[in-house]
């Protein structure tokens, strides 16, 4: 079965970078239209999309986040791995990573979130 | 870009039927896909393409789309369907996902 979970630290400092992994099983990012995403909900607040790589190197960002986004793949590892710069206290969120399937265009497995608090 | 609208609650009781809408330009063009999240827990993608089930979703949740409006219906609503619904859609000039505000159903 498909499982997914992110794991990074949970506090980071103003202006810093938040790197998050997601490691996953049961599926294969190296297989014809597969991809996994990365989407955040701050405390309350509604779902926001961030960034998507496929399967053949597709990278995807959120327009408003683009120039703070880096995502990247290591097919040997099954990760995927997210990096946000510059660190707001508007950027604390439950962080999720998702697996997008080639036949079902939702993200139809998700990870169990990892919430990030940004405070000095 | 493309917004999608809903309604931020909808109150519905025990063995009614809760309909949930997801307001959006030209949204009956587009596949729309309705996930579920209750508190502390991660979405659970429960339609996708307008109105496919996951397997283990129960048929009392169906999805339709026509319009400027697509919507999530569940029949013979139960206390376990108390959550937050959100409505995605992907953005026609890219792979771009984008999601609704969310509505927080009630069991009354």
């Amino acid at each position: 079965q498909i499982t997914l979970k992110e794991s990074g630290l949970t506090l980071v400092k103003p202006t810093q970078t938040l790197t998050l992994t997601c490691t996953f099983s049961g599926f294969s990012l190296s297989s014809s239209g597969v991809g996994v995403g990365w989407i955040r909900q701050p405390p309350g607040k509604a779902l926001e999309w961030l960034a998507l790589i496929f399967w053949d190197d597709g990278i995807y960002y959120s327009p408003s986040l683009r120039r703070r986004l880096t995502i990247t793949k290591d097919i040997s590892k099954n990760q995927v791995v997210l990096s946000m710069t510059n660190m707001d206290p508007v950027d604390t969120a439950t962080y999720y990573c998702a697996h997008r399937g080639p036949r079902v265009a939702a993200f139809d497995f998700w990870g169990q979130g990892t919430l990030v608090t940004v405070s000095s | 870009s493309y917004v999608l609208t809903q309604p931020p609650s909808v109150s519905v009781a025990p063995g009614q039927t809760a309909r949930i809408t997801c307001g959006g330009t030209n949204i009956g063009s587009r596949s729309v896909h309705w996930y579920q999240q209750k508190p502390g827990q991660a979405p659970v993608l429960v339609v996708y393409d307008d109105s496919d089930r996951p397997s283990g979703i129960p048929e009392r949740f169906s999805g339709s789309n026509s319009g400027n409006t697509a919507t999530l219906t569940i029949s013979r609503v139960e206390a376990g369907d108390e959550a937050d619904y959100s409505c995605q859609v992907w953005a026609n000039d890219s792979d771009h996902p984008v999601f609704g505000g969310g509505t927080k159903l009630t069991v009354l």
